[in-house]
């Protein structure tokens, strides 16, 4: 079966430190990747998503970026972090091309910046 | 433009008594919606999908759906609430957004299920 790792499940950093989220899936193969961000415990703001390796697409204008250097590997990473930056990180996968398919999430990163 | 609007912020319910959770959406062409739900300081589960067929759809955990196209809706129920169930739950729809964002899916701003003893 298919499973979702996601790391660390909590990080504080300071103000200006560089940041690298990572989320690897096993048990499937050119899956659809997505980061997604989750402020208060509501909605879901999605940040990039990837349908193969290299291939990146970024939602929202910020000073974050995300690469997909292996199939089943995606990393969230930023060289300066800032207050806005604090929230839950989500990391998601599905299958196929048509949208058939669910997401399915890993635990999420709680990232509190200082 | 896809959208998808959850109308209520919270939902109480006692023990035992059914469960309704309000869903309605927009969309260009056929909908392809989903149910989340999400615990505390964890990620979300999938529940259950709509993609074509039977407006009632069953899922996980006993919830089910009712898809209803004349009212764009597709709210979630449960025919006896369980404390258990107290959780966040999200409405989504698949993105047919003018970049071909097919894998893609717009989430409302979630409903807190609140089940009381």
């Amino acid at each position: 079966s298919q499973t979702i790792h996601q790391w660390p499940a909590t990080l504080v950093q300071p103000v200006g430190s560089p940041l690298s989220l990572e989320c690897t899936v096993e048990g499937t193969s050119n899956p659809n990747l997505y980061w997604y961000r989750q402020a208060a415990g509501r909605g879901l703001q999605l940040l990039f998503y990837s349908v193969g390796i290299g291939q990146i697409s970024s939602e929202v204008p910020q000073n974050l970026s995300a690469s997909r250097p292996q199939d089943r590997q995606f990393i969230l990473s930023s060289k300066k972090l800032l207050l806005s930056d604090s929230g839950f990180y989500l990391c998601a996968w599905s299958e196929g091309q048509g949208g058939l398919e669910p997401q399915h999430f890993g635990d999420g990163t709680r990232l509190s910046i200082l | 433009a896809q959208s998808v609007a959850q109308p209520e912020d919270q939902v109480n319910v006692a023990e035992g008594n059914p469960l309704t959770v309000k869903c309605t959406y927009s969309v260009s062409g056929n909908p392809y919606l989903f149910w989340y739900v999400q615990y505390p300081n964890r990620g979300l589960q999938f529940l259950l999908k709509y993609i074509t067929g039977d407006n009632l759809v069953k899922g996980s955990y006993g919830f089910e759906a009712e898809f209803n196209k004349s009212q764009t809706s597709f709210h979630l129920k449960k025919p006896s609430a369980l404390v258990s169930d107290s959780a966040l739950y999200f409405c989504a729809v698949r993105d047919f957004g003018p970049s071909g964002g097919y894998n893609k899916l717009i989430f409302g701003a979630g409903t807190r299920l609140a089940v009381h003893p």
